[in-house]
């Protein structure tokens, strides 16, 4: 199947820097990629859609300039956390979209976990 | 509010019996469902899915009932292995067959014991 990478896998930042986590299709391409939030024990929350070579759509609630995407490439997708507060501590995980040969659906990455001190 | 909703938090399930994991939803815009399996730290791995124009989806050991009038669905896992032991996550989409942004119940921790 299709192989989605995140790096860094984990990271520890300090409260007010930026964080920039990168999503990488390895073996398609994707015009399409998907971040998400996953807080402890809860689900997984969208957060954003992510278009190659336009903007990304945003979901309710999410603040784009704290978060945010760049599409530049149709195999990578990075999210920059902004001013980084312990709050934004979190799971993150990216997903590519697949619509091609008969098949649709998302291809997740093994996600990051973003530690702000 | 929680538009996709896995009610039961864990479930533990003895090796070789079945394992029944369900999921209801409240947006009838819905009309595509997948199962994820995740483990910590890791990324959801697709498991299965159904369209909303079937009832039922099989694949191995796994199969996914619908019931749209009830806005259910559900997961069975026969026989239960122990490598089964992970949180399944039931998502849902509204357009595009599931290649849209998903939303996410809370998760099922299932446990399967020797």
């Amino acid at each position: 199947g299709a192989v989605v990478s995140q790096h860094p896998s984990r990271v520890i930042c300090k409260s007010g820097t930026s964080v920039k986590i990168e999503c990488r299709s390895l073996d398609f391409q994707a015009t399409t990629m998907f971040w998400y939030r996953q807080f402890p024990k809860k689900s997984l929350m969208l957060m954003a859609t992510s278009n190659e070579g336009s903007k990304a759509t945003y979901e309710q609630g999410v603040e784009k300039d704290k978060f945010l995407i760049n599409h530049a490439s149709l195999t990578l997708s990075t999210l920059t956390v902004t001013s980084a507060h312990p709050e934004d501590s979190s799971f993150y995980i990216c997903s590519a979209r697949v619509l091609a040969g008969g098949i649709s659906g998302q291809y997740f990455g093994p996600g990051t976990r973003l530690t702000v001190t | 509010d929680q538009q996709v909703k896995q009610n039961s938090p864990s479930l533990s399930v003895q090796e070789g019996r079945i394992s029944i994991l369900n999921c209801d939803y409240t947006n009838s815009m819905f009309d595509y469902f997948l199962w994820y399996k995740k483990y910590p730290a890791e990324g959801p791995t697709f498991l299965i899915s159904i369209s909303s124009i079937k009832d039922k989806n099989e694949d191995g050991r796994f199969t996914v009932f619908l019931n749209k009038s009830a806005k259910h669905l559900s997961l069975h896992i026969v026989p239960s292995q122990p490598g089964d032991s992970a949180v399944y996550f039931c998502a849902a989409s509204s357009s595009g067959g599931g290649a849209d942004g998903l939303t996410f119940g809370k998760g099922t921790h299932l446990i399967i014991q020797p």
